[in-house]
């Protein structure tokens, strides 16, 4: 069974504060590594997919990095806006179809 | 484009009742997913849809049907509603290679069920 654990649960970050959100899986065979922001009442929006180990991606602030165990989403000199939860999923095995599972995520709040 | 929209926003049912959640894509995505999502749970996978016509279980389909008669419509329906399907329902859509692997989801603002 596919297992998705993101660490912390919780984070408080000081405006400039650079930090990293953690996202480590099991699974048999991953298909691709996804990150999303998502904001109080609203739908998960995305961010980032990373499909093998060792690739990286940027977005403004935010960079990705993968590795064949776990995932970190790095955040640099983070902002207020930046306040969200962060998602983590994986799509793994051959027979998985349109599949993700999902993390319960980390609630990230940066304080000005 | 409107992306993923889906109806209604929210809604209260008695126990036993049946309804239709509305998801529709205008993004011509083959991939269509429903997701609930539920405090200290994350999000789980009810049911998805590699293309019109087919569908197939996720994690906790129990209590859903789903069907795909075109690309982009895909309606989640409760068959007798039950208290433990309150929760928020989310639809997604996305792109997919033609061995399965998906890419970004596009999700939509979710329907808030509560059941009584």
């Amino acid at each position: 069974e596919d297992q998705v654990t993101q660490s912390p649960e919780a984070l408080r970050l000081q405006e400039g504060e650079s930090s990293s959100l953690n996202c480590s899986y099991t699974v048999s065979g991953l298909r691709g590594l996804f990150w999303y922001r998502q904001d109080p009442g609203k739908g998960p929006e995305f961010l980032f997919t990373l499909y093998s180990a060792g690739e990286e991606k940027e977005k403004e602030r935010l960079k990705a990095t993968l590795t064949k165990k776990e995932s970190f989403l790095h955040i640099t000199a983070p902002k207020p806006e930046d306040s969200a939860t962060y998602l983590c999923a994986v799509q793994a095995g051959v027979r998985s179809g349109s599949r993700l599972t999902f993390g319960e995520g980390t609630q990230l709040t940066v304080n000005p | 484009n409107a992306g993923v929209t889906q109806t209604p926003k929210f809604q209260v049912l008695k126990t036993g009742q049946s309804m239709t959640l509305q998801c529709a894509q205008d993004m011509n995505h083959e991939y269509m997913s429903w997701y609930r999502q539920d405090p200290g749970m994350g999000l789980r996978l009810i049911h998805y849809s590699v293309g019109a016509g087919i569908t197939d279980q996720g994690e906790v389909p129990n209590g859903y049907n789903v069907s795909r008669s075109t690309t982009e419509d895909f309606p989640l329906r409760l068959l007798s509603a039950a208290p433990s399907q309150t929760s928020v329902y989310f639809c997604a859509s996305s792109f997919g290679t033609s061995g399965g692997t998906l890419y970004e989801q596009y999700f939509g603002p979710g329907t808030r069920l509560t059941v009584t």
